[in-house]
């Protein structure tokens, strides 16, 4: 099945802690996003890459850092500079300029 | 910059029933994508339907149909014969053919479905 999967789907952070959420596809797919989503509110982007090694900054990147080693993952590290990282994350692939997919997301909370 | 606006930010309907979710967007382009995407409370992204900005006739997906105005720069979504299944959130979403690959979000409008 093609598909996009993140893991996992909670993830837990304790203060001063570095965690990261992975992100997979095998759509064939060239582009990579990040999203943020709030309660009650639309998706942010946080960084996004077009193509295997390079990666540009989104509307809210601070705090966060992404690499892009392999063009079927795309790995989010939300490091301890990004005081209230309590949120949804969601990754999502595409051909460019075309539809978006996405995955499952991840739940992340701090302790 | 573009930018996507949703001013329902919730929306209620009786099964069976019509509703109609209103989205209008800001660009300078002459060229770009609209969607309609679904997330119900799995929160999962599901796409709902896509229009291209070059084409006059609107976009149908079964039940959804979608009302695109663009000198008015309007795109609304119509849901017909609404189902239990249809509560969820919808985002409008924008997307330029030329630029920076991103896509722009509204800020969503909750819709409610009434047995």
């Amino acid at each position: 099945d093609g598909g996009i999967t993140q893991s996992p789907k909670y993830l837990f952070r304790k203060e001063g802690q570095n965690v990261t959420l992975s992100c997979e596809q095998n759509l064939n797919h060239d582009a990579m996003y990040w999203y943020r989503q709030d309660p009650g509110q639309g998706l942010r982007l946080i960084y996004y890459s077009q193509i295997v090694n390079d990666f540009q900054k989104g509307d809210i990147a601070e705090g966060y850092s992404v690499s892009r080693e392999k063009k079927e993952s795309f790995p989010l590290t939300v490091t301890s500079a990004q005081k209230n990282p309590t949120a949804f994350y969601l990754c999502a692939s595409s051909i460019p300029t075309r539809v978006q997919y996405f995955g499952p997301g991840t739940r992340l909370l701090v302790l | 910059a573009q930018t996507v606006t949703q001013s329902q930010p919730e929306m209620s309907v009786q099964e069976a029933e019509t509703v109609t979710l209103s989205c209008t967007y800001d660009t300078s382009e002459s060229d770009y994508y609209l969607f309609w995407y679904k997330q119900p409370p799995s929160r999962q992204m599901i796409l709902v339907i896509r229009q291209e900005a070059y084409k006059q006739q609107n976009a149908t997906e079964n039940r959804f149909s979608v009302n695109f105005q663009k000198a008015a720069k309007s795109f609304s979504l119509k849901i017909s014969d609404s189902q239990l299944g249809d509560a969820a959130m919808y985002f409008c979403a924008y997307r330029s053919v030329n630029r920076d690959d991103k896509i722009i979000f509204g800020k969503g409008t909750r819709l409610h479905i009434l047995p």
